[in-house]
């Protein structure tokens, strides 16, 4: 049981650039959701998913794009790259029903140049 | 911004002492969640907190919540050097189970 796993763990890009940021999670669970974290903040949700096949937008989703095609993969696209979205990445994971908490990834470093 | 406030933002404190960290938020919540980061990693659920609830205890932790003044105290007692991380509440409200954290108040117990 691998619980909540992000791939990669780090990249740099070049503005302009596109990448795909895949979360996996082995829980079965429901909902699913991509975060980003900055120096001294907290985190802020970018997408979410409630289920295979819906998404929705998170507090901070100007730039990136989301995809749930499978029950356990949730993707975080950028499709041009800006050195704004310089961060760490966590995708998380809850069976909300009766269980909120959420299970969080490693987290991916991504620095855009 | 949504985001919730904690202070202190850093506290310093020797082993064996308690450290108080406390958590304001800014809207109804069905509840409130404490997380723990280290260094380098992804969070890690501590405890969980539900509206109707005043306090609740795991282990070497007590969590209150006043609703009535949207705020949330996590009291780690007994220190440990291994506590030192970065601690964040987050509220969940509406049935999205979405969170929203707190800027976090970052722990060191020194040894």
């Amino acid at each position: 049981n691998a619980g909540v796993t992000q791939t990669p763990k780090f990249r740099v890009l070049k503005t302009g650039q596109s990448m795909t940021l895949l979360c996996a999670q082995d829980m079965n669970h429901e909902y699913m959701y991509w975060y980003r974290q900055d120096p001294g903040m907290g985190l802020r949700l970018i997408h979410y998913s409630v289920g295979e096949g819906t998404t929705a937008k998170g507090e901070v989703p100007d730039g990136y794009n989301v995809s749930r095609l499978k029950k356990q993969n949730f993707l975080l696209g950028l499709e041009s790259a800006a050195p704004s979205q310089t961060s760490v990445y966590f995708c998380a994971s809850s069976y909300y029903r009766g269980q909120e908490t959420q299970y969080f990834g490693p987290g991916t470093r991504l620095l855009v140049l | 911004s949504q985001q919730g406030e904690e202070d202190p933002q850093a506290l310093s404190i020797q082993e064996g002492e308690n450290a108080t960290m406390n958590c304001s938020y800014k809207t109804s919540i069905n509840n409130l969640q404490w997380y723990r980061q280290n260094s380098g990693r992804g969070l890690v659920h501590l405890i969980l907190i539900r509206s109707n609830e005043r306090e609740k205890h795991s282990g070497r932790l007590r969590v209150t919540l006043d609703t009535s003044k949207k705020s949330s105290s996590l009291l780690i007692t007994a220190s440990r050097a291994a506590d030192t991380a970065s601690y964040f509440c987050a509220s969940s409200s509406g049935n999205t189970g979405k969170l929203i954290f707190g800027q976090g108040t970052t722990l060191q117990v020194k040894p």
